[in-house]
């Protein structure tokens, strides 16, 4: 079955670094999600994109995030100076246009440290 | 301000009982309403709901929504230890965006 691949599965980076969250969808999907899900609480939208672009981003979502579909199948989350309250899962998640469910990727376990 | 409210929040049973957990929501622009199951990692789809009063089964677990009352219930009859886990509802709006609520953490207890 069709897999969500993210990587790394686990990333510690020190506070003010920059990191990369890497995640490559379902290869004929079109609609590309993050989630996060800070430990004991509830799995939180980031942004949506779709055909290149952003549909929609959350209040999380601020100028220190941006996402990227630099080719054809890689989709990623940039988080340009990491706060300790970044720390949490992180989830990729891809839909195509029929009416099922969304494939989340295994997750990024990010410790800003 | 869109709502999804999820009841109860944490549930233990005993293997063998039926569980009913719910879903209320107030979004605009819905679409459908989907059932993830989330154990260690990352949710895993269960239902998507899309019409109101068709009910969808799969195994021992089944759904069904109310678009007039916007609510959902999330049944397992039978439950076993494998059952334990947070189940999460979330709209999906027409955009395809989706939220999810806080969940329902089900333990259950041989």
């Amino acid at each position: 079955e069709p897999e969500v691949t993210q990587t790394p599965s686990h990333q510690v980076t020190q506070m003010g670094q920059e990191v990369i969250l890497r995640c490559v969808p379902i290869s004929n999907h079109l609609y590309f999600y993050w989630y996060r899900q800070i430990l004991g609480q509830k799995v939180e939208f980031l942004v949506s994109f779709y055909n290149n672009e952003i549909s929609e981003k959350s209040e999380i979502f601020d100028d220190q995030f941006s996402v990227e579909r630099p080719d054809g199948s890689n989709f990623t989350l940039k988080i340009r100076s990491t706060k300790l309250e970044d720390s949490a899962m992180y989830f990729c998640a891809s839909l195509d246009r029929s009416e099922g469910g969304y494939t989340f990727g295994s997750g990024t376990r990010l410790t800003v440290v | 301000e869109d709502k999804v409210v999820q009841s109860p929040l944490s549930l233990v049973v005993h293997e063998g009982d039926t569980v009913t957990l719910n879903c209320s929501y107030e979004v605009t622009n819905f679409r459908s309403l989907l059932w993830y199951k989330q154990e260690k990692k990352a949710p895993t789809f269960l239902f998507m709901l899309t019409s109101s009063g068709i009910e969808k089964k799969s195994g021992r677990l089944s759904s069904i929504l109310d678009k007039k009352e916007l609510f959902s219930i999330l049944n397992i009859t039978a439950t076993q230890t494998g059952d334990s886990a947070v189940y999460l509802c979330a709209p999906r709006y027409n955009n395809n965006d989706m939220r999810f609520g806080a969940g329902t953490r089900l333990t259950v207890k041989p």
